[in-house]
């Protein structure tokens, strides 16, 4: 499968605890989003990464979200201290940045529920 | 501010009947448009995008949707509607390096 893939597909949280998720990106592809997506709404942007560059970060994402993709290849978001809020699916989506166009791939998405 | 509209959460549609998805858009200079499509518990798939050029764009599984600039849309259509391809439907610009997304429309296609 040359897809997006996240892991996991599902995680149940109490409050107050800390998650991680994965995101593996089309391998060739330069850039990685993050988004949120709750019931009812369209996808959320968190923030992007060109290669291992964190790009821009959603000013409505508050300090226990953190991001990152060390070697410009796969990608982690964490929340610390997890608040029944949290609770959504969260999307990892790459694209392939090309004479200033790109068409976004989305992964299966990790739907998250904070007890 | 960049901005994209769905004004219908839900469009009802009869199989083999044409159906229409409605999308209309704010952005400063020229815009890239998207639709996406979203089955439960999936992710969104590509369906199809406007760049430049003929104002009506193909895309997967026969859906195909016309920009129009004077009336800043970007409505998706398919010619004949199956009940397969009931589900949510995304439209999005891309501008300035990012992506900005409507709220979706739940299409429902009945047998």
């Amino acid at each position: 499968d040359t897809g997006v893939s996240q892991d996991p597909r599902h995680k149940i949280t109490k409050r107050g605890q800390n998650v991680t998720f994965r995101c593996d990106p089309i391998s060739e592809h330069n850039r990685l989003y993050w988004y949120r997506q709750t019931l009812g709404q369209g996808p959320e942007f968190l923030t992007y990464f060109q290669n291992e560059a964190q790009l821009e970060k959603s000013r409505l994402l508050s300090d226990r979200f953190s991001a990152e993709r060390p070697k410009g290849s796969f990608s982690t978001l964490e929340i610390q201290r997890t608040e029944q809020g949290d609770s959504a699916m969260y999307l990892c989506a790459s694209s392939l940045l090309q004479a200033m166009q790109e068409t976004q791939y989305f992964g299966p998405g990790t739907r998250l529920l904070v007890l | 501010a960049q901005s994209v509209a769905q004004p219908e959460d839900q469009v009802n549609v009869a199989e083999g009947n044409p159906l229409t998805v409605k999308c209309t858009y704010s952005v400063s200079g020229n815009p890239y448009l998207f639709w996406y499509v979203q089955y439960p518990n999936r992710g969104l798939q590509f369906l199809l995008k406007y760049i430049t050029g003929d104002n009506l764009v193909k895309g997967s599984y026969g859906f195909e949707a016309e920009f129009n600039k004077s009336q800043t849309s970007f409505h998706l259509k398919k010619p004949s509607a199956l009940v397969s391809d009931s589900a949510l439907y995304f439209c999005a610009v891309y501008n300035f390096n990012k992506f900005y997304f409507g709220s979706g429309t739940k299409l429902n296609v009945k047998p």
